[in-house]
């Protein structure tokens, strides 16, 4: 078992959909909880940061983290064009771990 | 434009090549890491320096060699390289090794080795 899952996609989406991107993790000792998203040929860029279970919300995202269900999950709202990205989560504990990513395409 | 900064963008080199990639920051971060990126997969970790010392290597092959030359630098030398080792390679830097700090990515240097 892994210890980061995501579904890599690829996921399609119209304009103005609610998005949905979940990771799930076997090790609890995971604190801190991070979404990066990356365009092609770019570096992944920092989206969301959370240590707590509960909802985080920056503008159109937000992250939600369950501890206890070893879940966590990044929204979007009124999805755009622009939000055609890889979003990958990433958990760390003094060692990072990167889920696998998953491709999102927002059709206008 | 991400405040961590890597040269060149693109590297093309053949296998007998000695080259460097540099990364920059000057956020005042005490820790830099080197991600190797295949396409379609997730940045792997390949070193980490904290407080200028590598306190991190993942096993990778001799052909890579990191430096740090001083807390805003950071260099990955390489040398002999195979086709395999073509691929985005990540600098990354965070304000210190525990968990809480996350991590700012520059945006690559893409290599090809001939």
């Amino acid at each position: 078992q892994k210890e980061v899952e995501q579904d890599p996609g690829p996921l399609s989406v119209p304009e103005g959909a609610i998005v949905s991107l979940n990771c799930t993790y076997s090790n609890s000792a995971f604190q801190y909880f991070m979404w990066y998203r990356q365009y092609s040929r770019k570096g992944p860029e920092l989206l969301m940061y959370t240590y707590s279970s509960g909802n985080k919300e920056d503008g159109r995202f937000t992250a939600q983290v369950d501890k206890s269900s070893k879940y966590i999950s990044l929204f979007i709202r009124d999805s755009q064009p622009s939000d055609s990205a890889t979003y990958l989560c990433a958990l760390d504990n003094n060692d990072m771990r990167f889920g696998a990513g998953t491709r999102l395409t927002v059709k206008p | 434009d991400t405040e961590v900064t890597q040269t060149p963008k693109h590297l093309v080199m053949g296998m007998t090549n000695k080259k460097s990639l540099k990364c920059e920051q000057h956020m005042g971060h005490r820790a830099m890491y080197w991600y190797k990126q295949k396409a379609k997969k997730p940045p792997e970790l390949m070193f980490v320096y904290s407080y200028e010392k590598l306190s991190i290597n993942e096993s990778v092959p001799s052909r890579f060699s990191p430096e740090c030359p001083n807390s805003s630098l950071l260099n990955l030398h390489l040398h002999a390289l195979q086709p395999e080792d073509s691929a985005l390679y990540l600098c990354a830097s965070s304000q210190d090794r525990t968990g809480n700090q996350p991590q700012h990515f520059g945006d690559g240097t893409r290599l090809s080795i001939l």
